[in-house]
């Protein structure tokens, strides 16, 4: 079926460094890959998404880049801040199965040191 | 208004007991969704409402019942759950599914004991 990876699980950056997240999809209809952020105990919330027309786009200190035909996508955060600390989620649109499905990524929890 | 609105915020409940989740958005949007999220996990889908119909059941136990009044509440009945069950339960919606953003709710911190 249809699955999203991501790596690493787990990140530590410095203060002021950049963080970069790594997906993987298997739906070659995917077209729509949002990115939420989830601090402890809070809601998931999107930070960007893109779309499979875009091969990049980018949002103050949050860039996302899409290669659509090597199934992969990243997030990458410059000039990371103690409240980038969360755990980040990325997803992918199960188009071939579902037009209502999206799928997940395992999640990576990201810490900036101050 | 751009929240969507969950409650209760916590539950506790015995095996035995029957309870209600209620969720509530006034986007307009017409997808609706329940998730299940356990710790350090990411949100697992369980059902999903499009235009007030159920349009997907990931073979959840029926012991989790959706429920779909109108275009703006979605509720999740529980009944004779197991402690596995206890998690953190989202609510969702988005203006026109999977390729459209998901607006979460705060979430339902479900404690079967």
């Amino acid at each position: 079926g249809e699955n999203v990876e991501q790596h690493p699980s787990t990140l530590s950056v410095q203060e002021g460094d950049s963080a970069v997240i790594k997906c993987t999809y298997s739906d070659s209809a995917s077209n729509y890959f949002p990115w939420y952020k989830q601090e402890l105990g809070k809601r998931p919330q999107l930070i960007i998404d893109i779309r499979s027309n875009v091969g990049e786009k980018k949002d103050q200190r949050i860039a996302v880049t899409l290669n659509k035909t090597a199934k992969h996508f990243s997030l990458h955060i410059t000039e990371t801040q103690p409240e980038d600390s969360a755990v980040y989620f990325c997803a992918a649109d199960a188009m071939k199965t579902s037009y209502d499905k999206v799928i997940f990524g395992p999640g990576t929890s990201l810490s900036v040191i101050p | 208004d751009t929240e969507v609105t969950q409650t209760p915020k916590h539950l506790v409940m015995g095996m035995t007991n029957k309870k209600s989740l209620k969720c509530e958005q006034h986007m307009g949007h017409r997808a609706m969704y329940w998730y299940k999220q356990k710790a350090k996990k990411p949100p697992e889908l369980m059902f999903v409402y499009s235009y007030e119909k159920l349009s997907i059941n990931e073979s959840v136990p029926s012991r989790f019942s959706p429920e779909c009044p109108n275009s703006s509440l979605l509720n999740l009945h529980l009944h004779a759950l197991q402690p596995e069950d206890s998690a953190l339960y989202l609510c969702a919606s988005s203006p026109a599914g999977s390729n459209t953003e998901a607006f979460f709710g705060q979430g339902t911190r479900l404690t079967v004991v």
